[in-house]
């Protein structure tokens, strides 16, 4: 069974660093890409970017290049989104997703077949 | 502001069918790229629905389909029923942002 777990939620302060996790089973994880999705209080999703775990390569949506950070450890199949100065604006939940090319063999034809549950980031002075 | 526009809301009385539409431009869904479906029910995370335009994953009832014809796509839930009530999300490629893009959301109620 493919599972994606990811770690608790946080409470942090503005200007604190953080780093969550996603941690992949049941699957070759270097065999599919981990995207992070963003979904803001009472909004929709919002796609952050995305890890290839075989090679670690990363893209990232142009609204959020920059202010965060995508980064994979294939070793033990987790990938990462991390924050070096968090601001109240980042509170969200965020989701990360496997993408699956469904036989396409395409680049762009990707969905997001499976999520993990979510995690909670409350950035609050 | 999403780059694929959703209606916010739509509702339907149990049994009937309700579509829900995804409109986006030369970029993404016009430039032919494939449209997937998610549906997220209240406090969860969202699900994948329809994939590749109209393909269903395992599991998934067949009162759900999808179509897409030029800019745009479409969602269609037949045979309405309480548990359809969630928030539906339309996702594809965008070759302007060079990422993959989502549409705002539609807000299904169950009459």
């Amino acid at each position: 069974e493919v599972q994606l777990v990811q770690s608790g939620a946080e409470v942090k302060k503005p200007g604190e660093s953080l780093r969550i996790s996603c941690k992949g089973s049941g699957y070759s994880f270097t065999s599919y890409w981990i995207s992070w999705v963003r979904q803001m209080p009472g909004k929709g999703l919002e796609w952050m970017g995305r890890i290839d775990p075989s090679d670690s390569y990363t893209n990232y949506s142009p609204s959020l290049q920059g202010h965060v950070t995508i980064s994979g450890d294939k070793s033990i199949s987790t990938a990462y989104l991390q924050w070096s100065s968090l601001k109240a604006s980042d509170t969200a939940m965020y989701y990360c997703a496997r993408m699956s090319d469904y036989g396409s063999g395409s680049y762009y034809n990707r969905n997001f077949d499976y999520w993990g549950h979510g995690t909670l980031v409350t950035v609050s002075s | 502001q999403s780059v694929l526009t959703q209606p916010p809301s739509v509702s339907g009385a149990p049994g009937q069918r309700v579509t829900i539409s995804c409109t986006g431009s030369s970029s993404n869904i016009g430039a032919g790229y494939d449209v997937h479906w998610y549906q997220q029910l209240p406090g969860t995370a969202p699900k994948l629905l329809i994939y590749g335009n109209n393909n269903r994953p395992s599991g998934v009832p067949d009162r759900f389909s999808g179509s897409k014809s030029g800019t745009s796509a479409s969602l269609a839930i037949s045979g309405l029923q309480a548990e359809d009530e969630a928030d539906y999300y339309c996702q594809s490629y965008d070759s302007s942002l060079s990422g993959w893009v989502f549409g705002g959301g539609t807000k299904l109620t169950v009459l």
